[in-house]
């Protein structure tokens, strides 16, 4: 049974689309986040929801929006799709926001 | 801004031998996480370092963090090629909201 788990795996997409990503998590956690991996690796805390509530919203453009319909679920929509946004994206989840974080499988977009 | 840094990016070693990846920060915390990502995988949970003075052991790894210092190790005794992976160190901070601010990571190669 996964714990975290991210729809779709792989992403291929043109430039200037709209799309997104669903995760859910079924540990019962009460923050969950969204990071971003790129091509060297780096991985960057884009959002952060506690309970529904937004926590962290970085320096990430206003064409990613995330929503947290309850508590399992936090989903990630990103409209008019760039180059630039191809990278692997990762959700996470964590019991209360100073503990381990559990992460899904990665969502890989590809933008062309 | 916080910032994390890892110690060698890269390292090829020989199986049997031992090395120490580290892990910097520039913030007070008290928790250093270890996570390891095998090639297009999800980030494994592998060490949760709570308080100054922590050391945890996993097989052939363990994990250290001085908080005095800012400074975590991880240790890794008579390597296997199945160890071959990238390993992230990361810190989370109040002022960050609670989010992991990872490492650079260390690509780690074992071979025969």
């Amino acid at each position: 049974d996964t714990a975290v788990s991210q729809t779709p795996k792989y992403l291929v997409t043109q430039m200037g689309n709209d799309k997104s990503i669903k995760c859910e998590q079924n540990l019962g956690h009460d923050t969950m986040y969204w990071y971003k991996q790129d091509s060297k690796k780096f991985l960057k805390i884009m959002f952060s929801y506690n309970n529904k509530e937004l926590i962290i919203n970085e320096t990430v453009p206003n064409r990613f929006s995330p929503k947290s319909p309850d508590k399992a679920h936090l989903n990630l929509h990103i409209n008019s799709l760039e180059l630039g946004d191809s990278a692997v994206y990762f959700c996470a989840s964590s019991q209360v926001m100073t503990s381990e974080a559990f992460f899904g499988q990665g969502t890989r977009l590809t933008v062309v | 801004e916080l910032k994390v840094e890892q110690n060698p990016l890269f390292l090829s070693m020989q199986e049997g031998k031992n090395y120490t990846i580290y892990c910097n920060y520039s913030t007070t915390s008290d928790r250093l996480y270890w996570y390891r990502q095998d090639p297009g995988k999800s980030l494994e949970s592998l060490f949760v370092l709570l308080s100054n003075g922590a050391v945890k052991q996993e097989g052939r790894l363990m994990a250290s963090l001085d908080t005095k210092a800012r400074l975590s190790t991880l240790h890794i005794t008579a390597a296997v090629h199945d160890l071959s992976a990238t390993y992230f160190c990361a810190v989370d901070t109040s002022n960050s909201g609670y989010a992991l601010n990872f490492g650079k990571g260390t690509s780690l190669l074992v071979t025969p």
